[in-house]
């Protein structure tokens, strides 16, 4: 069974499209996260949530909106896409909420690509 | 300066030699420190914590150096399966209960046959 999953792997789209990304995880993890992996391979933190509760959110563009469902799902639709949004999208899970660096379990990513 | 910061590489390397990577962080308040692994096109997977005292796991030794701020990764008798690219992790606590991770940009590294 995989452990946090993400749909879909590849995304494809125009510019000023919106889009969604799913992520569920099955380890009865308490916090979620997005990352964002740019062409430079800098991997960045977007925002976490701690039992449905956005806890970080890092100066990311209003653009950019998740959702969590229940603490199983986090969902990050993106409003309006531009070309600089183009990267591959990670989502993650952890056992505690962040705070000293638990182990996270990443999905397999989503790689998004504006045209 | 940067929050974490790793030499890019791309280190080449026989199979069988011994690699070091390095890394820096700026956080003198980061207390919990990693080394993750992320091969080409996959997601970024724990390798090992990073504890103190330094710790090893087979063929891989940690240490950190609080004082200089600097955490290493050594790998002994390198393997075509060890290619791949290193990240340096360090916490960030931001009080109350919150605080996330910090990924260096990588160390890639290519062990050829």
């Amino acid at each position: 069974d995989t452990a946090v999953s993400q749909t879909p792997k590849y995304l494809v789209t125009q510019m000023g499209n919106d889009k969604s990304i799913k992520c569920e995880q099955n380890l009865g993890h308490d916090t979620m996260y997005w990352y964002k992996q740019d062409s430079k391979k800098f991997l960045k933190i977007m925002f976490s949530y701690n039992n449905k509760e956005l806890i970080i959110n890092e100066t990311v563009p209003n653009r950019f909106s998740p959702k969590s469902p229940d603490k199983a799902h986090l969902n990050l639709h993106i409003n309006s896409l531009e070309l600089g949004d183009s990267a591959v999208y990670f989502c993650a899970s952890s056992h505690g909420s962040g705070r000293w660096g638990d182990t996270q379990y990443f999905g397999p990513g989503t790689r998004l690509t504006v045209l | 300066r940067k929050e974490v910061e790793q030499d890019p590489g791309p280190f080449n390397v026989p199979e069988g030699a011994t690699v070091a990577f390095n890394c820096t962080y700026s956080n003198s308040a980061s207390q919990s420190f990693f080394w993750y692994r992320q091969d080409c096109r996959k997601e970024p997977k724990l390798l090992m914590s990073v504890y103190s005292s330094g710790n090893e796991d087979g063929r891989f030794t940690a240490q950190l150096n609080r004082a200089s701020q600097y955490i290493s990764l050594l790998i002994r008798d390198s393997k075509l399966s060890d290619s791949a690219t290193y990240l340096c992790v360090v916490n960030r606590d931001y009080g109350g209960s919150q605080g996330n991770l910090i990924f260096g940009k990588g160390t890639k590294l290519s062990v050829k046959p």
